[in-house]
C-alpha cells in the first residue's frame, strides 16, 4: 500500500487531454512538493515535473502539474503513442522522514 | 552531460554479500546528493536513502534501515549501495539517482542494476 495513491490505470485516445491524480496528506503533498516520473516499457524513470509545477529543460509544455491540498495532478495535453508508460508522483513524507512515492498509473494511448 | 552509470546485473545467494556502484560524470559528484531507489518485479518505487558525496553524509528510510549500507568515494564520483546478507526478498532493480538541488526530486536516473537473489 502506497503512501500516496495514484488510479492503477487512466487511457485516452491520441491527441486527447489525460490528467492523473495524486492523493496524500499533510505529512506529504500537502506542506512539500511534488514531483512526477514517466517510466516508458524496460527503462529508468524520467523527470516530467518537479516543484509541484516545474518542467526540466526538454520536457514538452505538453506536459504539466498542478497541486491542490494535499492532492497533485499531472495533465499531458496532445497525447501521443510515446506517451504510453508508467507515471509516478513522489514527495516527501515529513512523518516517515523519507521520499515517497505513489503506486503508479498506467497510460494507455488508444 | 549528466550521466549515471550503474554496474551490471548480479545473481547471488542468500546470505551473500554485494556491492553495486553508481558513478556520476558531466556534473560536479560532490555537490548533489545521490539517492537509491528499489524497484521490485512489477512494482511500484520505493525510496531506499540517501548519500552525499561531498561530506558522505547518509539518510536512511526507515524500512530500510539497518538492511543497506550506503556509500561514496569522491575520488573516483562512485555512489555505493551494499548488502552484508542478501534474502530473497532482496531481489529488484535498484536504481540510483540525482536529487535535484534542494528538493525532493531526482533529476538523473541510472540505468538500474537487477539484483537476483536466488538458492
Amino acid at each position: 500500500q502506497s503512501v500516496l495513491t495514484q488510479p492503477p490505470s487512466v487511457s485516452a485516445t491520441p491527441g486527447q487531454k489525460v490528467t492523473i491524480s495524486c492523493s496524500g496528506s499533510s505529512a506529504n503533498i500537502g506542506n512539500n512538493y511534488v514531483s512526477w516520473y514517466q517510466q516508458l516499457p524496460g527503462t529508468a524513470p524520467k523527470l516530467l515535473i518537479y516543484d509541484n509545477d516545474e518542467r526540466p529543460s526538454g520536457i514538452p509544455d505538453r506536459f504539466s502539474g498542478s497541486k491542490s491540498g494535499t492532492s497533485a495532478t499531472l495533465g499531458i495535453t496532445g497525447l501521443q503513442t510515446g506517451d504510453e508508460a508508467d507515471y509516478y508522483c513522489g514527495a516527501w513524507d515529513s512523518s516517515l522522514s523519507a521520499v515517497v512515492f505513489g503506486g503508479g498509473t498506467k497510460l494507455t494511448v488508444l | 552531460e549528466v550521466q549515471l552509470v550503474q554496474s551490471g546485473a548480479e545473481v547471488k545467494k542468500p546470505g551473500e554479500s554485494l556491492r553495486i556502484s553508481c558513478k556520476g560524470s558531466g556534473y560536479r559528484f560532490t555537490n548533489y546528493w545521490i539517492g537509491w531507489v528499489r524497484q521490485m518485479p512489477g512494482k511500484d518505487l520505493e525510496w531506499l536513502g540517501l548519500i552525499y558525496p561531498g561530506g558522505s553524509d547518509s539518510r536512511y528510510s526507515p524500512s530500510f534501515q539497518g538492511q543497506i549500507t550506503l556509500s561514496a568515494d569522491k575520488s573516483i564520483s562512485t555512489a555505493y549501495l551494499q548488502w552484508s546478507s542478501l534474502k530473497a526478498s532482496d531481489t529488484a532493480l535498484y536504481y540510483c539517482a540525482r536529487r535535484g538541488g534542494s528538493g525532493s526530486h531526482f533529476d538523473y536516473w541510472g540505468q538500474g542494476t537487477l539484483v537476483t537473489v536466488s538458492s
